[in-house]
């Protein structure tokens, strides 16, 4: 299958600090990227869906302005989480479509998730 | 927008025994369910996916079963090992566009 690779897979920093989370599509073109936040023991919370070449789509009650998220290419997606405080310590996660009509319509599976990030704010 | 529920929140069974989770969802529109156990710290796993033009799917153990009507979809797991014990994740989306996840069954098989 597809391959989606996310750095970094953990990260602590101080309040206060921004820091940037990077998602590529390693052996495909994902022209569509999507990110997800998952706090303990929860599920996987949409954040955005974000598109290369135009303004990520971010679902309500998301800010925009803290996590900021940049498609400049066709295999990279990055996320970043502007001046981080304690509360914004979780998982993140994105995942890229696979689309068909592009020699991969032996996977069947479209949707491939990123190893993850686990972000801890002191 | 879209809006899944799961349940149970929590499942344990004997090794052997077969394990139901359950889910359901607001959008008819939605048509790609798919299934994902995820281990601690892990991404999810896609076990089986099942799209709405189909009833039922079967993969050795485990079987997903859908009611468009209903709007709802479970996921079946027989003959459960202790090595099935996961946090499992039922998703719906329109094609294989954003999923929106239900919130998670925790299945613990005890030996």
């Amino acid at each position: 299958g597809a391959v989606v690779s996310q750095h970094p897979s953990w990260v602590i920093c101080k309040s206060g600090t921004s820091v940037k989370i990077e998602c590529r599509s390693l052996d495909f073109q994902a022209t569509t990227m999507f990110w997800y936040r998952q706090f303990p023991k929860q599920s996987l919370m949409l954040m955005a869906t974000s598109n290369e070449g135009s303004k990520a789509t971010y679902e309500q009650g998301v800010e925009k302005d803290k996590f900021l998220i940049n498609h400049a290419s066709l295999t990279l997606s990055t996320l970043t989480v502007t001046s981080a405080h304690p509360e914004d310590s979780s998982f993140y996660i994105c995942s890229a479509i696979l689309f068909p009509g592009t020699g991969n319509d032996h996977i069947n599976e479209k949707l491939f998730f990123g190893s993850g990030t686990q972000l801890s704010v002191l | 927008g879209e809006n899944v529920e799961q349940h149970p929140s929590t499942l344990s069974v004997q090794e052997g025994d077969s394990a139901v989770i359950k889910c359901t969802y607001s959008d008819s529109a939605s048509n790609y369910f798919p299934w994902y156990k995820q281990e601690l710290g892990k991404r999810p796993q896609l076990i089986i996916d099942i799209r709405s033009n189909v009833g039922e799917k079967k993969d050795q153990r485990i079987a997903v079963t859908l009611n468009k009507t209903a709007k709802h979809f479970s996921l079946h797991i027989t003959e459960t090992q202790p090595e099935d014990s996961a946090v499992y994740f039922c998703a719906a989306s329109v094609d294989t566009d954003k999923l929106i996840f239900g919130t998670g069954t925790r299945l613990q098989v005890f030996p």
